[in-house]
């Protein structure tokens, strides 16, 4: 069973268009994220839902928009793709934020690999 | 800001070797550490994860370490195999205030390589 999951794995796409990463988890965990891992490997938080409720929203261009229609999913569409949006990105969800949580693993999805050419 | 380093960048080992990992943090108000390990193509695997009241946790052959008052953590792999031969990641949870409620700061990894 996969706890979280994204798709699409890979996807290769020209500058402009306008492209959606899909996620999952089975895990009945309340908070869910989306991390980017640039091409020198460096792993950053873009956003965090906690029951639907966006709680971190990065510095990230507002072509980037998440969406989470229930407490399971975590969407992230990308408007007018550009060169540097390639890259590999990460959902991951927890249960709960905060002191109450602060013991919870956090679970990464496999990654989907973001190619802009 | 919270910054995270990882020391070495790069490592690699004979099988067989005990080997340390290091990680620092710049701000000690965290409320817990957790080491992670990525495969090539693959997501990230939670290995340890440290509150920040305890000093260590063990899982098998790692051993993790946390002295939030210096800002370091260490991870200790003993017997080291072809098959732990992964990046690792450290990264850590900071104390809610207000923006940084809920995220991780990560550091760049130790990429390790156990040849046999």
């Amino acid at each position: 069973d996969t706890a979280v999951s994204q798709t699409p794995k890979y996807l290769v796409t020209q500058m402009g268009n306008d492209k959606s990463i899909k996620c999952e988890q089975n895990l009945g965990h309340d908070t869910m994220y989306w991390y980017k891992q640039d091409s020198k490997k460096f792993l950053k938080i873009m956003f965090s839902y906690n029951n639907k409720e966006l709680i971190i929203n990065e510095t990230v261009p507002n072509r980037f928009s998440p969406k989470s229609p229930d407490k399971a999913h975590l969407n992230l569409h990308i408007n007018s793709l550009e060169l540097g949006d390639s890259a590999v990105y990460f959902c991951a969800s927890s249960q709960g934020q905060g002191p109450r949580a602060s013991g919870n693993t956090i679970y990464f999805g496999e990654g989907s690999w973001l190619t802009v050419v | 800001k919270q910054e995270v380093t990882q020391i070495p960048a790069a490592l690699s080992v004979p099988e067989g070797e005990n080997l340390v990992l290091n990680c620092s943090f710049t701000d000690s108000a965290i409320y817990n550490l957790q080491w992670f390990r990525q495969d090539p193509g693959k997501g990230l695997t939670s290995l340890l994860l440290i509150q920040s009241s305890q000093r260590e946790q063990t899982s098998g052959r790692l051993n993790a370490s946390l002295d939030k008052s210096s800002g370091r953590s260490t991870l200790y792999i003993a017997a080291s195999q072809p098959g732990d031969s992964a990046t690792y990641l450290c990264a850590v949870r900071p104390a809610n205030r207000g923006s940084t409620l809920g995220r991780l700061y990560f550091g760049r990894g130790t990429q390790l390589t156990v040849w046999p």
